[in-house]
């Protein structure tokens, strides 16, 4: 267990829709990392927030946001669905903003299903 | 551009027998970090073994080794006496020591496969 929780496992939305993905970092974690995982794109990198604030940003869709709360949970906030949006959300953090050195601890996933 | 390329999609290897995973970047930066991890068919992502460009000797993690060619830029994981709960995805990555862009990069993943 990394302690970095994810909710909802599993999600099943239709084309249009809007969702809400949920992660608590691990205790004393500052960092989150938001990845999404298809089959096509493979693994990519998102959007990083470092305690409370926007910190980098990858291939994010304007469709897509994103923020972190005091308590240092954040939200990946995906609107106006499309079956490509199908994949496994992940989030990860880490200690700090991200020194060379730093892993990252995933949790394990939402699995997001546009139909 | 960094790039992680890893040009194995799929490895078979023998239970008990050693294994090694490929992988190549390319990056311009002089200060970066090298990483694996590891997905199961459970779908999380765990980590394996860490190496700094400007670390000396190889990384190493119990079964786990890196072997770290900084001048070819590779970074192959070693998997001594595999188990067969060592089948999964595996995926090598890196970061970057620049501001705003200090996230991990991941290769494409290689599958392994251990047979009894």
């Amino acid at each position: 267990d990394s302690g970095v929780t994810q909710t909802p496992k599993h999600l099943i939305t239709a084309t249009g829709q809007r969702v809400t993905l949920r992660c608590s970092p691990r205790s004393g974690d500052l960092s989150v990392y938001w990845y999404q995982q298809s089959l096509d794109q493979g693994l990519q990198f998102l959007i990083q927030y470092y305690n409370g604030e926007e910190r980098a940003k990858g291939n994010i869709l304007e469709r897509f946001s994103a923020q972190q709360f005091p308590d240092l949970h954040s939200e990946l906030n995906l609107s106006s669905l499309e079956l490509g949006d199908s994949a496994l959300y992940f989030c990860a953090s880490s200690v700090s903003s991200g020194a060379t050195n730093e892993k990252l601890f995933f949790g394990s996933g939402t699995q997001l299903s546009v139909l | 551009a960094q790039k992680i390329t890893q040009t194995q999609p799929g490895m078979f290897v023998q239970e008990k027998e050693a294994v090694t995973l490929d992988c190549t970047y390319d990056t311009s930066d002089p200060s970066y970090g090298l990483f694996w991890y590891k997905q199961p068919s459970s779908g999380e992502m765990i980590f394996l073994i860490y190496q700094g460009s400007y670390d000396q000797q190889n990384a190493t993690e119990g079964r786990y080794s890196l072997n770290f060619q900084k001048a070819r830029k590779s970074a192959n994981l070693v998997i001594s006496a595999s188990q067969l709960g060592d089948s999964a995805m595996y995926f090598c990555a890196m970061r970057l020591d620049q501001t705003g862009a200090n996230n991990l990069f991941f290769g494409t993943g290689t599958r392994l496969t251990v047979i009894p």
